[in-house]
Formats: C-alpha cells, sequence, structure tokens
C-alpha cells in the first residue's frame, strides 16, 4: 500500500524553465510534508517542508504548494539550473499524532538539459 | 559541521552470512533512524532511536535483523543470515528533535552501505 506516491518516475526540463514534481497521498493523517533531493551514491538531502496550516511555503528558487482537499502537492523550482539534475523524493508524516516516521515516495528523477 | 557518517560503503556477502552497517549521527542529535532503500523505491524506516531507546522497531524483521544504540550516540544494524532479498542501500539518519509540535523533524543522511547479497 503506497501511502506517498510520485506517478512520474522521470522528468527532463530545460534549463530556466520551470520544473514541477508532483506527489499525491492517500492517508489523511498526514500533515506534514518535505522534499528531499538525492544525488548519486549520497544520502537525500532536506529542501523544502510544509506543514497542513499552509498551502505554500518559498525558499529561494524552491516553492512547494499543499492541496489537502485533493491530497496533492508539487514541488515547483524556478529558474531550474544544471545542479538540480537529481531524484527528488516526497516525504510524508502524522506528526500531530505523535508519529513522526517519514513515509517516503518512490522518487522522480529530474534531468536538466543545458 | 561533520554530517552522518557510515561505513562501510560497500558491502558485498554471500547469503547466509552476517553483516553488520555503522552510524555516527550529528553531534548532539538525540534521534537517530535506519531506513533500507531497494531500487527504484523511497527510504524505508527499519528503526527509530531516541537517545539509546528504540521507539519504533515495527518495521524491523527481528528474526534477522538487530540493532543497538548503547550509548545513544552511534549506532550499530546487523542482518544475521543475510538473504538474496536484503540487497539495498542502507541509511542511517539523525534529527535534533528542535521542531515545535505540529512538525517533523527535518531529518539529516548518512551516505548510505549499499549492501549486495550473492
Amino acid at each position: 500500500d503506497q501511502q506517498v506516491k510520485q506517478n512520474s518516475p522521470s522528468l527532463s526540463v530545460q534549463e530556466g524553465r520551470i520544473s514541477i514534481l508532483n506527489c499525491d497521498y492517500t492517508n489523511s493523517m498526514f500533515d506534514y510534508f518535505l522534499w528531499y533531493k538525492k544525488y548519486p551514491a549520497e544520502g537525500p538531502t532536506f529542501l523544502i517542508s510544509i506543514s497542513s496550516i499552509k498551502d505554500k511555503n518559498e525558499d529561494g528558487r524552491f516553492t512547494v504548494f499543499l492541496n489537502k482537499s485533493a491530497k496533492h502537492l508539487s514541488l515547483h523550482i524556478v529558474p531550474s539550473q544544471p545542479g538540480d539534475s537529481a531524484v527528488y523524493f516526497c516525504a510524508a508524516s502524522a506528526s500531530a499524532s505523535g508519529n513522526e516516521k517519514l513515509t517516503f515516495g518512490t522518487g522522480t528523477r529530474l534531468t536538466i538539459i543545458p | 559541521e561533520a554530517g552522518v557518517v557510515q561505513s562501510p560503503r560497500y558491502k558485498i556477502i554471500e547469503k547466509k552470512q552476517p553483516v553488520a552497517f555503522w552510524c555516527n549521527p550529528i553531534s548532539g542529535h538525540n534521534t537517530l533512524y535506519w531506513y533500507r532503500q531497494n531500487l527504484g523505491q523511497g527510504p524505508e524506516l527499519l528503526i527509530r532511536y531516541e537517545n539509546e531507546e528504540a521507539v519504533d522497531d515495527s518495521q524491523l524483521p527481528k528474526d534477522r535483523f538487530s540493532a543497538e544504540r548503547l550509548k545513544g550516540v552511534d549506532s550499530t544494524l546487523k542482518i544475521q543470515p543475510a538473504e538474496l532479498g536484503d540487497s539495498a542501500v542502507y541509511l542511517c539518519a539523525s534529527s535534533p528533535r528542535l521542531v515545535p509540535s505540529g512538525g517533523a523533524d527535518e531529518q539529516f543522511f548518512g551516505p548510505g552501505t549499499r549492501l549486495t547479497v550473492l
């Protein structure tokens, strides 16, 4: 039972354009969402997060949008840069219920084309 | 600041052999996690420690997997005996537990140990 789904295994975007990575979840208890970025042979690195009390969080070129009614979140990267090429994981937790366990999606491999 | 350290980085063993992984979290981080990441999948939690106490080990296959964090700092994860299906990357992560309620700790990951069981 995949509670966090990233339906696009890969995405290619031209440098300078916007990259949009999507994530869907099924567990209505999830109230905190995170995006991690992973380069080959390295561990995932935290990128940005959002609490369910918000619908948008922005940090520089990265913005995460949360649509609770649709149980959908997305990560926007603009403008995309070659160094953004990596695998991006969406993760969620049901922290308000005392369960801080992160449930990860399967990842989306983003390739920025110079 | 030094990150999460894991060793070895790579390990190849034959099935039925034992194997152990070591993790040293970021200094001052009380919470330590072990994850397993299969090819093409996201990390899946195996066990979470708060200091030396295992507070969530529901996903740890206890018949062959064991873990310890005796002094609440570094940790070892052991598999005995290893099976072919154990081939994966084993990730260790730590967090400082500074996030107020309603959030979740940002977890800092180590580079992982890639295990191949032949």
